[in-house]
């Protein structure tokens, strides 16, 4: 079973922190990664995808990756109270049909 | 564009009572999804298509059906709704790696 693991949270951060969100694959063959936001109530929003080993960054998020550790994180710098809310983990696994697995989420809590 | 529509946006069903999810995209997207979410959980495959005509079963198959007769439309079929398909669900669309969600259906079985 492919699976993706992620930490439920909650994720307490003070607005104006770095918010650090983890996640781990065990499908070793992966190669792309995605980071979807979702508010409660509300759909899954693409905000990064990495494919490749390192950091990508795109205005306040960076996304890391170490494919050798099967590790994927986002960085969310100078957090706001409007980025409340769960991100999940996707992963594309190796079994073709650009199929994603999803992470359960981790809920993030912005504080002023 | 639309992007991905679903209706309905609410639906309550009884206990084998049979329904069908809609799903349309405007962005002429080969890949289309359907996901189950069911509260603090992720995202769970139910059904997937690479193009018109194609479907193969995803995670949790059982008790649904799918059609893709053309690219825009890929609706879901509930044949004999059980209390455990209370869930939200939504569709998604795919280019290739970004997937595109509409807004969902949260379905309640009673």
């Amino acid at each position: 079973q492919k699976e993706v693991e992620q930490n439920s949270g909650p994720l307490s951060v003070p607005e104006g922190a770095i918010a650090s969100l983890n996640c781990t694959y065990s499908d070793r063959g992966s190669q792309s990664f995605f980071w979807y936001r979702q508010y409660s109530g509300k759909s899954p929003e693409l905000i990064m995808f990495i494919y490749s080993n390192g950091d990508k960054e795109d205005g306040r998020f960076t996304a890391q990756l170490n494919k050798a550790s099967q590790y994927v994180s986002l960085l969310i710098r100078d957090s706001q109270p409007s980025d409340s809310a769960t991100y999940l983990c996707a992963v594309k696994g190796s079994g073709g049909y650009n199929k994603l697995i999803f992470g359960a989420g981790t809920r993030l809590a912005v504080h002023p | 564009n639309a992007g991905v529509t679903q209706t309905p946006k609410f639906r309550i069903l009884k206990i084998g009572q049979s329904m069908t999810l809609q799903c349309t995209q405007d962005m002429n997207h080969n890949y289309m999804y359907w996901y189950r979410q069911d509260p603090g959980m992720g995202l769970k495959l139910i059904y997937y298509s690479v193009g018109a005509g194609i479907t193969d079963k995803g995670e949790v198959p059982n008790g649904y059906n799918v059609s893709r007769s053309t690219t825009e439309d890929f609706p879901l079929r509930l044949e004999l709704a059980a209390p455990s398909q209370t869930s939200v669900y939504f569709c998604a669309s795919s280019p290739g790696d970004e997937q595109f969600f509409g807004p969902g259906t949260r379905l309640t079985v009673l």
